[in-house]
């Protein structure tokens, strides 16, 4: 099992640019979620997926929309990228239930010029 | 919203020496988890705690979930090289609402 998989590795953007983060689990997770890393911020929330056909709104959604393709996948796109936008993005996977552990791939690191 | 009071921010410390970093709510948790994220790599949990009072081993890690809910705490004891990374305290109300809220994390780097 390769768990939670996430591509591009590296990605470098101009302002303005747009751009899709794919992100895909093999566990049979119901739930999704997309989150950004900044430096001394921790990890905030950004959207996630309850269950396959359902997405919602986390702490910090604006410039961001978000696709549940199926159940194994869910993308990030970024429609016209801004320098605030730079970051590491994680994507997790759990089960929907109370108590239950999220799984996370291994990040995308974004720079936007 | 929900904010977690993660302290230290960062500890640098001697190989071998015990380390203890917490967590604090401004509101209750059902759930305490503590991940570790390695350099260039997603965190990875460590250890979940279920209940109020709650003390929980894994190897070189304890962690306990404090009886008011609003706080945890996580000791690594004989540190070593490989302890080195950012530790992340989440978290969960539990039930329907199962999102987590995480702290802004501990840098720890351990001198060998």
């Amino acid at each position: 099992n390769a768990g939670v998989t996430q591509t591009p590795k590296f990605q470098v953007l101009k302002t303005g640019q747009s751009m899709t983060l794919q992100c895909a689990q093999d566990m049979n997770h119901n739930s999704m979620y997309w989150y950004r890393q900044d430096p001394g911020m921790g990890l905030r929330l950004i959207y996630y997926s309850a269950s396959e056909g359902t997405t919602d709104k986390g702490e910090v959604p604006n410039g961001y929309n978000v696709s549940r393709l199926n159940k194994r996948e869910f993308s990030l796109r970024l429609e016209s990228a801004a320098p605030s936008q730079t970051s590491v993005y994680f994507c997790a996977s759990s089960e929907p239930q109370g108590y239950s552990e999220q799984f996370f791939g291994p990040g995308t690191r974004l720079t936007v010029l | 919203g929900q904010q977690l009071n993660q302290s230290p921010q960062s500890m640098f410390i001697q190989e071998g020496e015990d380390v203890s970093m917490n967590c604090t709510s401004s509101s209750i948790f059902n759930t305490w988890l503590w991940y570790k994220q390695d350099p260039g790599e997603g965190p990875v949990l460590l250890i979940a705690l279920y209940k109020a009072g709650e003390l929980t081993s894994n190897g070189r890690l304890t962690a306990q979930f404090g009886i008011t809910r609003k706080d945890s705490f996580l000791n690594i004891s004989a540190s070593i090289p490989s302890d080195v990374g950012i530790y992340f305290c989440a978290g969960q109300l539990g039930g329907s609402n199962y999102k987590l809220t995480f702290g802004k994390g501990t840098l720890l780097t351990v001198n060998p």
